[in-house]
């Protein structure tokens, strides 16, 4: 069945890049997606990836995609205390209506 | 404001005494979902709904009823509360299923 890994936790200083990590099973996925949960508030999408893609690039949102090793990554440029948030890999399957989300990685950004 | 809502935002409740969670979108999605949260699982699906009138299972359907009546609304009715229903839930709206999905702001349950 499909499973979707992360890791739970990640401290960065402000200034510096944070990358989060994501690893899935299901070799048929074809989006992949990052969703940013703040403290009390539901999930916002912030970026997403088509299976087909390697890269995409949002101005300081940079997602890599490795297919191969089913390994999806966030990178945050000139991480700020406002991204401080827990952060949701999710894949989904071409028409299937469900998303699997993995498991959260709490961002921690120190000043 | 184009948006999803929950109510209530929080519940506490003792067990076996039936609830409701609503939940609403002004957008004229089709596709409707709930899923609750918990620490070190992620989301995870409880049932969805395609359109009115029609309702599927997601992954932990088990102890939870929802109904479709109108496009708008999709509540989360827990017939018999257990404690290992206390969860944070989230409900979630898309044009379709499989567009972008606009998720509500939270319900915190606590089943006593």
């Amino acid at each position: 069945g499909e499973d979707v890994e992360q890791s739970l936790f990640l401290s960065v200083r402000e200034g510096d890049s944070s990358v989060i990590n994501c690893t899935y099973t299901d070799s048929s996925s074809t989006y992949l997606y990052w969703y940013k949960q703040e403290p009390g508030a539901g999930l916002q999408l912030l970026t997403y990836i088509f299976s087909n893609m390697d890269m995409k690039q949002d101005q300081r949102l940079t997602v890599l995609l490795n297919k191969k090793d089913k390994h999806l990554s966030l990178r945050i440029a000139d991480t700020q205390t406002g991204d401080s948030a827990i952060y949701f890999c999710a894949e989904r399957n071409t028409g299937f209506q469900k998303l699997v989300f993995g498991t959260g990685t709490r961002l921690l950004v120190s000043p | 404001e184009a948006q999803v809502t929950q109510n209530p935002r929080y519940l506490i409740t003792v067990t076996g005494k039936k609830l409701t969670v609503t939940c609403s979108q002004n957008m004229n999605h089709e596709y409707m979902s709930w899923y609750r949260q918990d620490p070190g699982l992620g989301l995870r699906q409880i049932y969805y709904s395609m359109n009115v009138e029609v309702t599927d299972k997601g992954d932990v359907p088990e102890g939870y009823k929802v109904s479709r009546k109108e496009k708008r609304n999709f509540p989360l009715i827990l017939e018999s509360p257990s404690p290992n229903q206390t969860s944070l839930y989230f409900c979630a709206s898309s044009l379709t299923g499989t567009n972008e999905q606009f998720f509500g702001p939270g319900t915190r349950l606590t089943v006593l």
